[in-house]
């Protein structure tokens, strides 16, 4: 079966430090990958979303980065962090050949103090 | 652009009332319609979803969505909910032109009381 992982749990980080969030999926191949944030009141807002190795599709103009190093590895970075950027991020995958669900991670508690 | 509407941030009911949670979207063309649960800290899943068929869809632990076309809507409806109900209620939307991309509504709170 699959799964998925996220790493860390939580995070807290001064401003202006760098942040790299990892997820894998273990138990398939070539899934679509997807960052998300969630805000208290506010969902799910899509960050970003990768199809493929090194394919990476930006949904918000913001302060984070995207990576597809390998093809079940996705990571979520940023060179210099914002109070903004706190929040909850999930990661998910679904399956190339038909988007019919999407399975959410356990999600990173990030704190930029 | 494509969206979707949760109106009901919080709501808070006793055990065995009945519930409905309202979800409303905007776009013009095919899509397809997701409820997602969060139940506390356990990972966002699946609750049910609408892809064409049976406009009345069931999902799991007795909760069902009908999907009304010329509302845009997609409410969720449990006859009598329970405690174990307690959690985070997401609607979501994807479209066949982009069906990579999930739109998620801000979400329900449902606090439900013993």
């Amino acid at each position: 079966s699959q799964t998925i992982h996220q790493w860390p749990a939580t995070l807290v980080q001064p401003v202006g430090s760098p942040l790299s969030l990892e997820c894998t999926v273990e138990g398939t191949s070539n899934p679509n990958l997807y960052w998300y944030r969630q805000a208290a009141g506010r969902g799910l807002q899509l960050l970003f979303y990768s199809v493929g190795i090194g394919q990476i599709s930006s949904e918000v103009p913001q302060n984070l980065s995207a990576s597809r190093p390998q093809d079940r590895q996705f990571i979520l970075s940023s060179k210099k962090l914002l109070l903004s950027d706190s929040g909850f991020y999930l990661c998910a995958w679904s399956e190339a050949s038909a988007v019919y669900e999407q399975y959410f991670g356990p999600g990173t508690r990030l704190t930029v103090t | 652009a494509q969206s979707v509407s949760q109106h009901n941030h919080h709501v808070i009911l006793s055990e065995a009332a009945s519930l409905e949670l309202g979800c409303n979207y905007s776009y013009g063309g095919t899509v397809n319609l997701f409820w997602y649960v969060q139940y506390p800290g356990q990972h966002l899943q699946l609750l049910l979803k609408y892809f064409s068929g049976d406009p009345l869809v069931k999902g799991i632990k007795g909760f069902e969505a009908e999907f009304i076309k010329s509302k845009f809507s997609f409410n969720l409806r449990k006859p009598s909910v329970q405690w174990s109900d307690t959690a985070e209620y997401f609607c979501a939307l994807s479209t066949l032109v982009n069906f990579n991309k999930f739109y998620f509504g801000s979400g329900t709170k449902l606090n439900v009381k013993p």
